[in-house]
């Protein structure tokens, strides 16, 4: 089942602020977050494990509620390259393979 | 050198007639994937390899059947083309870790797929 972003789009100028949520209806081992540029490939930006264990990069923050199945990403003092469409993909792991199931999407643009 | 590379970066062909995909990765991973992005930008997994076998088989129409001939290389062929198999293609790879943790995806460039 498909993950919800929210917002789908938002606006922003440069060095604002954002959060983009993701919620599943489904009990969940993993969220990744990715970046997706106009006619480009999706990029990794951060997983974030049931347990608490993330990796990803330094300039990205993000938060997993277990509990509410639940994953945000923080976008602080937003820079031009930020824009893009921005998904989370949850796994359930109930195979023992990673398949993900890839959310809505959330269009940012960073204006200067 | 490009990690996840796929041929071609753009398909035009007509309704019925047969294409394939080929993707490629360097960078040592034993998972590969297969996804669909639609027009309204919707990414969905449609395959998955690890180590030449078939683990992820979504719903998808018998007429697209992957191929992995060495944990390196993942192609898609698509027989009887539609008018909706329209969308960018995008191939990716990862580690897999079977005993826990999970693992980021790199993704290929894309294959814009158009039927005409």
């Amino acid at each position: 089942q498909q993950p919800v972003q929210s917002p789908q789009a938002v606006i922003l100028r440069e060095g604002e602020d954002a959060v983009i949520n993701c919620s599943s209806s489904k009990a969940l081992y993993s969220v990744h977050w990715y970046r997706q540029k106009h006619g480009e490939a999706p990029v990794f930006l951060m997983i974030l494990l049931k347990g608490g264990e993330q990796k990803g990069h330094d300039k990205i923050s993000a938060s997993f509620n277990e509990k509410k199945q639940q994953s945000s990403l923080y976008l602080t003092a937003s820079q031009l390259s930020y824009s893009g469409t921005y998904f989370c993909g949850t796994e359930r792991r109930n195979t023992g393979f990673q398949k993900l199931v890839f959310g809505t999407g959330t269009r940012l643009l960073v204006s200067p | 050198d490009t990690a996840v590379s796929q041929t071609p970066k753009y398909l035009v062909t007509q309704m019925g007639n047969d294409k394939s995909i080929k993707c490629e990765q360097n960078l040592g991973h034993d998972t590969m994937y297969w996804y669909k992005q639609d027009s309204k930008k919707f990414l969905k997994i449609m395959f998955s390899y690890n180590n030449k076998e078939l683990i992820i088989n979504e719903t998808v129409p018998n007429r697209f059947s992957p191929k992995s001939p060495d944990k390196a290389h993942l192609n898609l062929h698509i027989n009887s083309l539609e008018l909706g198999d329209s969308a960018v293609y995008f191939c990716a790879s990862s580690l897999e870790e079977l005993a826990g943790g999970s693992h980021e995806q790199y993704f290929g460039p894309g294959t814009r797929l158009t039927v005409t």
